[in-house]
């Protein structure tokens, strides 16, 4: 197993104010990077699919970006909101078996 | 709506005990996914299917068992052979297991030991 760390575990957050965190992985036979959000008691919904080196994608607020030759993406939360509180997990599949290996996890606290 | 249904929420095994947990998908996809979920770790992958009547070991399958009969259907069995199987289930899918496209994930189910 390849590991996906992510950073920080967990993060507080004032509403309204902009974060970010990251997800860092082995850039060898590198074949995607999916970015997940995770509420309690809900189940994980996909928030970006991200497969070429230098993609950005946003969904409203939230947005990130992909470094596949150094092996990180970011993801960005501008003027976080009390819904932002979420747990938000990426994983990366490999181009040998296309099975995903995840992250802990950051999880996220927006205080309002 | 689409979407992926597990059953139990909740269970319960007794020492010595196998239990089977539900997931149900009515998304037509063809890979199917349990993951286990433990406090502080990624989700560790316990088994696959990328195709009715096709299965296979992920990183975690000891003391687990699955069965794909149904492209509907991955129900996974919790053996006695699991000797700490107290965590947090989820059941995934895929439309393929090759695509770009993102995983479903179901509501989970929590098992802890009696």
């Amino acid at each position: 197993i390849l590991n996906v760390e992510q950073s920080p575990q967990s993060l507080h957050v004032q509403e309204g104010d902009s974060t970010n965190f990251t997800c860092s992985f082995p850039s060898s036979n590198f074949y995607a990077l999916h970015w997940y959000r995770w509420e309690t008691a809900k189940s994980p919904e996909a928030l970006f699919v991200m497969t070429l080196n230098g993609d950005e994608k946003k969904k409203g607020r939230i947005s990130a970006t992909l470094n596949t030759k150094e092996g990180y993406s970011y993801l960005y939360i501008k003027g976080s909101q009390p819904e932002d509180s979420a747990t938000y997990l990426c994983a990366r599949i490999m181009d040998s078996n296309y099975q995903l290996i995840w992250g802990a996890g950051t999880k996220l606290i927006i205080k309002p | 709506d689409g979407g992926i249904t597990q059953s139990p929420k909740y269970l319960f095994r007794k020492e010595g005990q196998n239990v089977t947990l539900s997931c149900e998908q009515n998304l037509n996809h063809d890979a199917m996914y349990w993951y286990r979920q433990d406090p502080g770790q990624g989700l560790r992958l316990i088994y696959y299917s990328q195709i009715v009547n096709d299965f296979q070991k992920g990183d975690i399958a000891e003391g687990y068992s699955v069965s794909r009969e149904k492209k509907e259907s991955f129900p996974l069995t919790v053996t006695s052979a699991q000797k700490n199987p107290t965590a947090f289930y989820l059941c995934a899918s895929r439309g393929r297991i090759d695509s770009n496209q993102p995983q479903h994930f179901g509501d989970g189910t929590r098992l802890s030991i009696l």
